[in-house]
């Protein structure tokens, strides 16, 4: 699986938009990105998933450059209960790693009041 | 709530002993996946059943095994406890073989004195 790049951490005002970067330059053409977010030593959460198109559900947006190198989370209006750390994961779907998931350090987001 | 349920919460024992963890799925999935998470290594995948086979195996242990039973809940045991096996684990379950959403449960602390 592709290696990921996340800064460190972010900051973000409530009810401002929160957009987290993910570098992935050497992803492979079936290798998807995911999102994962955990809260404050909870279990992972899924958030969002995608090959090379945009994708957007309930809880957030993923914007995936034309090269997929790069992608962007982006959480419309952030909350405090979105403080939490987000992990980017790029994976392929099916062959001998499953449903594997590889976690790297994350970016900690901080919600501001 | 995830729907997968994992017992007990806390587990504190001492180096040398043996636990076991015990993971619940989401009603009808069928693969069960566990994860460590301590201080150092971060989230690591530990191994993946499904429907009652091992399919994925991770930096596990010789000392950790774990199964899965025909009524698709899980167990993880650890035995000659060490230290440094004190950790979060988590385990997570999917519907199928390659899923691409992996839900969680609230995990299992375990404190080895």
């Amino acid at each position: 699986d592709a290696k990921t790049t996340q800064p460190p951490s972010m900051d973000c005002a409530e009810g401002r938009a929160a957009n987290l970067p993910c570098n992935h330059s050497t992803i492979s053409g079936n290798e998807y990105v995911y999102w994962y977010r955990q809260i404050h030593s909870q279990g992972p959460q899924y958030i969002i998933h995608g090959l090379k198109n945009n994708e957007t559900n309930e809880m957030a947006s993923l914007i995936i450059t034309e090269d997929r190198k790069s992608s962007t989370l982006i959480l419309p209006h952030a909350t405090l209960r979105d403080t939490a750390v987000y992990y980017c994961i790029v994976r392929v779907a099916g062959g001998t790693s499953y449903g594997k998931l590889t976690f790297g350090q994350g970016t900690i987001l901080t919600v501001h009041p | 709530d995830s729907g997968v349920t994992q017992t007990p919460k806390h587990l504190i024992t001492a180096t040398g002993q043996r636990v076991t963890l015990r993971c619940s799925p989401r009603s009808g999935d069928l693969s069960v996946y566990w994860y460590q998470q301590s201080l150092d290594q971060g989230l690591q995948f530990l191994i993946q059943y499904y429907n009652g086979e091992e399919r994925a195996k991770g930096n596990i242990l010789e000392r950790f095994s774990a199964q899965q039973f025909p009524d698709l809940h899980s167990e993880l045991n650890l035995s000659s406890l060490e230290l440094g096996d004190s950790a979060l684990y988590f385990c997570a379950s999917s519907a199928t073989l390659v899923a691409d959403t992996q839900y969680f449960g609230p995990g299992t602390r375990l404190t080895v004195l």
